[in-house]
């Protein structure tokens, strides 16, 4: 069964220093998507980041990159110099493309929360 | 372009009651997915509208349900509430051109029930 798993439910990080969220999935279709969504206190999904399975090259968005590592079936999300508004929920989910039809159905992970220090 | 919009944001409803959640999708999508948040399930998946069809549907009874309407908003109901039923949904729309379309959310509704 498909599945998300976050092993951090918390971390501390330093004003513009970098950090990674860890993220390992589980799915048997070879087609599918991880995405990357930050939760403020507001409670707002706001989206980060998107890798599909079959992307070459890892994603990056501005300060956010993804580092995919489809053999260890990883997908974790780095932030370049934080910023005190980094600090939020941090979720990793996956869509399955290939069975069970179309769907835009998100099974997400348990979330990392973060907090940026100044 | 407007973003997704839900309403009512908070809600605070008694043990047995009904409620109704609205979704207004970003326009030009047609696909809206909802999603309960507590913090001992976290996200789970309830279900999903395609152009007016229920296209997918999580682990859920059959008291909570939806609909969506001819202009791609939606709602869900959830009759006969429990204290458990108190979460944070969300909704999500999403363009569905592609396989990288990415879902889009709502603020969310804080339901509370007592």
């Amino acid at each position: 069964a498909q599945k998300i798993t976050q092993t951090q439910p918390g971390m501390f990080v330093q004003e513009k220093e970098a950090v990674t969220l860890d993220c390992t999935y589980d799915t048997s279709d070879p087609s599918y998507g991880l995405f990357w969504y930050k939760q403020p206190s507001s409670g707002e999904m706001i989206f980060l980041i998107y890798q599909g399975s079959y992307d070459q090259q890892n994603a990056t968005e501005g300060r956010y990159s993804l580092n995919f590592q489809k053999a260890r079936k990883s997908a974790n999300l780095v932030i370049s110099a934080s910023q005190l508004g980094d600090s939020a929920m941090y979720f990793c989910a996956m869509r399955e493309y290939g069975y069970g039809g179309a769907t835009n159905k998100l099974i997400f992970g348990t979330g990392t929360l973060l907090a940026v220090q100044p | 372009k407007a973003g997704v919009t839900q309403t009512p944001r908070y809600l605070i409803k008694t043990r047995g009651q009904q409620v109704t959640l609205s979704c207004s999708p970003i326009s030009g999508h047609r696909s809206v997915s909802w999603y309960q948040q507590t913090p001992g399930q976290g996200l789970q998946f309830l279900f999903e509208y395609f152009s007016e069809t229920q296209r997918n549907k999580g682990n859920f009874p059959g008291r909570f349900s939806g609909r969506q309407f001819s202009n791609s908003r939606s709602e869900m109901n959830v009759s006969t509430l429990e204290l458990g039923d108190s979460a944070l949904y969300l909704c999500a729309s999403s363009g569905d051109r592609g396989s990288t379309d990415t879902q889009y959310f709502g603020p969310g509704t804080r339901l509370t029930v007592l």
